[in-house]
């Protein structure tokens, strides 16, 4: 199984700040088959990023994604207050795993 | 506007059998694999299932292989979790959710509500 490792675990920031956040698979992943998902409180999962670096509709381009291999991350260039929340990443080769999270929340 | 609606949760104890159901809108659901993807509480996510657009291939999750059957009815929109000897560790909230693609190996890019699933004694 290819285990997806995030960091930090939590990530406290303010409002207009950039943050980074890590994804790192035990195993290489192809970059075709790596995406990113927000998470808020009391909603469902949304498609941020997929195959790596491609915005899926509707997603801001403040959120980038980037990496190949075992290494990948996920960047807001200026955080807005609707964007703190948990981030996943995710590898949907021939088994589906997902990153434990992480969250940005308000510093 | 893509609409994925779950129902059948419920609590059940250990053993038991249930049956999930998602009704799709909005999109041509033969166009689309469909998933399973559970979260429990407090916990992260875990993919459960997968089914391909016309229904011919599945996929498990190992912990969930041979007690957990996928099923599409495309006649009338709607996917299907059959879930037997449910076990503590099966406890979670259920979403269904859309595959960005007809095939395997796609991200899940519309997601329902979800449905909760608890056992318990």
């Amino acid at each position: 199984e290819n285990v997806l490792t995030q960091s930090p675990g939590t990530l406290s920031l303010s409002p207009g700040e950039g943050a980074t956040l890590s994804c790192r698979a035990s195993q290489s992943v192809g970059s075709t088959y790596l995406a990113w998902y927000q998470q808020k409180p009391g909603q469902a999962p949304r498609l941020l990023i997929y195959s790596t670096s491609n915005r899926a509709t509707g997603i801001p381009d403040r959120f980038s994604g980037g990496g190949s291999g075992t290494d990948f991350t996920l960047t807001i260039s200026r955080l807005e207050p609707e964007d703190f929340a948990v981030y996943y990443c995710q590898h949907y080769d021939n088994s589906r795993t997902f990153g434990q999270g992480t969250k940005v929340e308000i510093k | 506007e893509v609409q994925l609606l779950e129902s059948g949760g419920d609590l059940v104890q250990p053993g038991g059998s249930l049956r999930l159901s998602c009704a799709a809108s909005g999109f041509t659901f033969n166009n689309y694999a469909m998933s399973w993807v559970r979260q429990t509480p407090g916990q992260g996510l875990e993919w459960v299932s997968a089914i391909s657009g016309s229904g011919a291939t599945t996929y498990y999750a190992d912990s969930v292989r041979g007690r957990f059957t996928i099923s599409r009815d495309n006649s009338k929109n709607t996917l299907f979790l059959q879930m037997n000897s449910l076990r503590a560790e099966d406890t979670a909230q259920y979403y269904c959710t859309r595959d960005r693609g007809s095939i395997n190996k796609n991200p899940h890019d519309f997601w329902g509500q979800g449905t909760l699933v608890t056992v318990s004694s």
